[in-house]
């Protein structure tokens, strides 16, 4: 199986701050990598597919890069709704994995 | 617009099956493949499987003996089974619509193993 592996695990941020998250593959995935925001209760949400592609209707502030075995997710203005976790995903190869995840907190 | 839904038990035994369905609503199973994915409380997210709309299928290995999952299209309906479950295998567990990315999520059934 590819581990991916998300730094950091959690991270303190404030409104208005720019903000990355790393996630790393344990083999090259090309640019089969998806971002995903998840709040509490609720079903995750696509950010991010194929690496940099944003998806319909989430904000431009997010925006994804990377290829290979290192990816960067980054929001460059936090807003309030944005405090929630986030976890990284390979589609290059079944099994499909996720990273551990990044809590985003205030 | 499209919606999937999860249902099926909240609560099943340990060492029986868990049975779970995904209903899309709005549109049509065809030329997509349809996964589920769990997460346990307070922790991370695992795929268990996916069917294409035609039938063939693929398995997280980890899960592979226990797992079935079958597509009806007439019902625009797919499910999972998940045999000789224990507590281990409590979680949330979510169907999604799949591009080769979840673009699509239900809201997700917390099914918990207890006796």
């Amino acid at each position: 199986d590819i581990q991916m592996t998300q730094s950091p695990s959690s991270l303190s941020a404030s409104v208005g701050d720019r903000v990355t998250i790393t996630c790393r593959a344990s083999h090259s995935i090309s640019g089969y990598l998806n971002w995903y925001q998840q709040k509490p209760g609720k079903a995750p949400k696509l950010l991010i597919y194929t690496a940099s592609n944003l998806q319909s209707g989430v904000p431009s502030r997010f925006s994804g890069s990377g290829s290979g075995t290192d990816f960067t997710l980054t929001i460059s203005s936090l807003q309030p709704e944005d405090f929630a976790t986030y976890y990284c995903q390979q589609s290059y190869i079944t099994p499909y994995t996720f990273g551990q995840g990044t809590k985003l907190e205030i | 617009q499209v919606q999937l839904q999860e249902s099926g038990p909240g609560l099943v035994k340990p060492s029986e099956t868990l049975s779970l369905t995904c209903t899309v609503s709005g549109g049509s199973l065809s030329s997509y493949y349809w996964n589920w994915i769990r997460q346990p409380p307070g922790k991370g997210l695992e795929w268990i499987a996916y069917i294409y709309y035609s039938g063939s299928t693929n398995y997280n290995p980890s899960l592979k003996s226990r797992v079935t999952i079958s597509v009806d299209t007439s019902k625009n309906q797919f499910s999972l089974i998940l045999s000789s479950v224990t507590a281990a295998d409590t979680a949330i567990y979510y169907c999604a619509r799949d591009l080769n990315w979840f673009e699509l999520w239900g809201q997700g059934t917390l099914v918990t193993v207890s006796s």
